[in-house]
């Protein structure tokens, strides 16, 4: 079977550190791969997705980016945080096909 | 703006009361998508219904779909307090990279 692994759970970062969250998924191979934001009491908002290694498609212009340096690695950075990057952060993968996606567990990430 | 609504924002129902829970978008869809996410979790696939679909079921679970409105319903009978959560529709798009674009959800209590 297939599981989705994020870590770390929660994060209190200050303003200006870097970022790195990472997402790993086991059980398949070669998935599409997603990253979203969620603020507070809000739906999800796609930032990154990827269909394939070294390959990353951005949809919001922001101060993240992402890598997906393995298969089923799948990174979200960042070089200076800002108090605005606080939220939710949840990858998950898909097979493609329909599209029917499989979420990790999040990290909770809060920028002091 | 790919993004639609939802509605109610928010419901409070009792215990084997129905629910029943909106999604309107904008823009063609290729499928529509429902999830599910207890406080502070990860999403779950509840349902998906395909654009050339009107109406499916699964379990206590009923979704129909008006793609000349443009709009769908969740409908949850005989709902449980352990149905307490927020419940988000998805828009998916196969040529966006099998993209999921979310709405910002309806958060449910039900009420024992």
């Amino acid at each position: 079977s297939q599981t989705i692994h994020q870590w770390p759970a929660t994060l209190v970062q200050p303003v200006g550190s870097p970022l790195s969250l990472e997402c790993t998924v086991e059980g398949t191979s070669n998935p599409n791969l997603y990253w979203y934001r969620q603020a507070a009491g809000r739906g999800l908002q796609l930032l990154f997705y990827s269909v394939g290694i070294g390959q990353i498609s951005s949809e919001v212009p922001q101060n993240l980016s992402a890598s997906r340096p393995q298969d089923r690695q799948f990174i979200l950075s960042s070089k200076k945080l800002l108090l605005s990057d606080s939220g939710f952060y949840l990858c998950a993968w898909s097979w493609g096909g329909d599209g029917e996606q499989y979420f990790g567990p999040g990290t909770r990430l809060t920028v002091t | 703006s790919q993004q639609g609504e939802e509605d109610p924002q928010a419901l409070s129902i009792q215990e084997g009361e129905n629910a029943t829970m909106n999604c309107s978008y904008k823009t063609s869809i290729n499928n529509l998508q429902w999830y599910r996410q207890n406080s502070g979790r990860g999403l779950v696939h509840l349902i998906l219904i395909r654009s050339n679909e009107r109406e499916k079921h699964s379990g206590r679970l009923r979704v129909t779909l008006d793609t000349s409105k443009k709009s769908s319903s969740l409908l949850i009978t005989a709902s449980r307090a352990a149905d307490t959560a927020s419940y988000f529709c998805a828009r998916f798009f196969y040529n966006q990279g099998g993209k999921l674009i979310f709405g910002q959800g309806t958060e449910l209590s039900v009420k024992p």
